[in-house]
């Protein structure tokens, strides 16, 4: 009974192409995140929504566009894939409350050849 | 704006011997402060978290962390290590009314037989 799930585990692509990772949670949160980890290990966040509603948008490249159809769902599209992609991503959700944590998914890995 | 430090990006321990992982803070109002742990290939997940109830807090696997306002700190401590203790862990920051959270560049612990 997994809690934050993403699909799929592993993605290999070629530079250029077009990829979409997606992240469900069934625990009822109204937040969702999506982060970027490096090589290094460095966690950077991308986007946050809350309720459908896009409330943190960092310095992301364009070709990165996320959707959130419902509060349990929330998708990363990646456009014109570059090297520099290549990365693991996790999605996270969490209660509205700032002093609740998050709870992530299993990493999606990505790698740009 | 919030930032977390964290001293030394490897720490090696031997096995039995005490854990202390190092986290400074800055945040411009009471922060809710996070340690995350995250095995090998796997997503992060809440070791223990301060929210203001206490300063001196326990986690899971018997981890604890001290909350000291005077040096802005929030160490993470292990009386005796074990093996299964490896893995990389994340201090992070939150500040009240706000969804960001802030992650240090990480610690990765070893644990020598």
């Amino acid at each position: 009974d997994t809690a934050v799930s993403q699909t799929p585990k592993y993605l290999v692509t070629q530079m250029g192409n077009d990829k979409s990772i997606k992240c469900e949670q069934n625990l009822g949160h109204d937040t969702m995140y999506w982060y970027k980890q490096d090589s290094k290990k460095f966690l950077k966040i991308m986007f946050s929504y809350n309720n459908k509603e896009l409330i943190i948008n960092e310095t992301v490249p364009n070709r990165f566009s996320p959707k959130s159809p419902d509060k349990a769902h929330l998708n990363l599209h990646i456009n014109s894939l570059e090297l520099g992609d290549s990365a693991v991503y996790f999605c996270a959700s969490s209660q509205n409350s700032p002093m609740d944590e998050q709870y992530f998914g299993p990493g999606t890995r990505l790698t740009v050849t | 704006a919030q930032s977390v430090t964290q001293l030394g990006s490897h720490v090696s321990v031997s096995e039995g011997a005490l854990v202390l992982l190092r986290c400074n803070y800055s945040s411009s109002v009471p922060p809710y402060l996070f340690w995350y742990v995250q095995y090998p290939n796997q997503g992060l997940q809440l070791l223990l978290k301060y929210t203001s109830a206490a300063t001196l807090v326990k986690g899971i696997n018997g981890f604890e962390a001290e909350f000291k306002k005077s040096e802005t700190s929030f160490h993470l401590t292990k009386p005796s290590a074990h093996m299964s203790d490896a893995a990389e862990y994340f201090c992070a920051v939150k500040e009240g009314g706000y969804q960001k959270v802030t992650f240090g560049t990480g610690t990765k612990l070893q644990v020598i037989p």
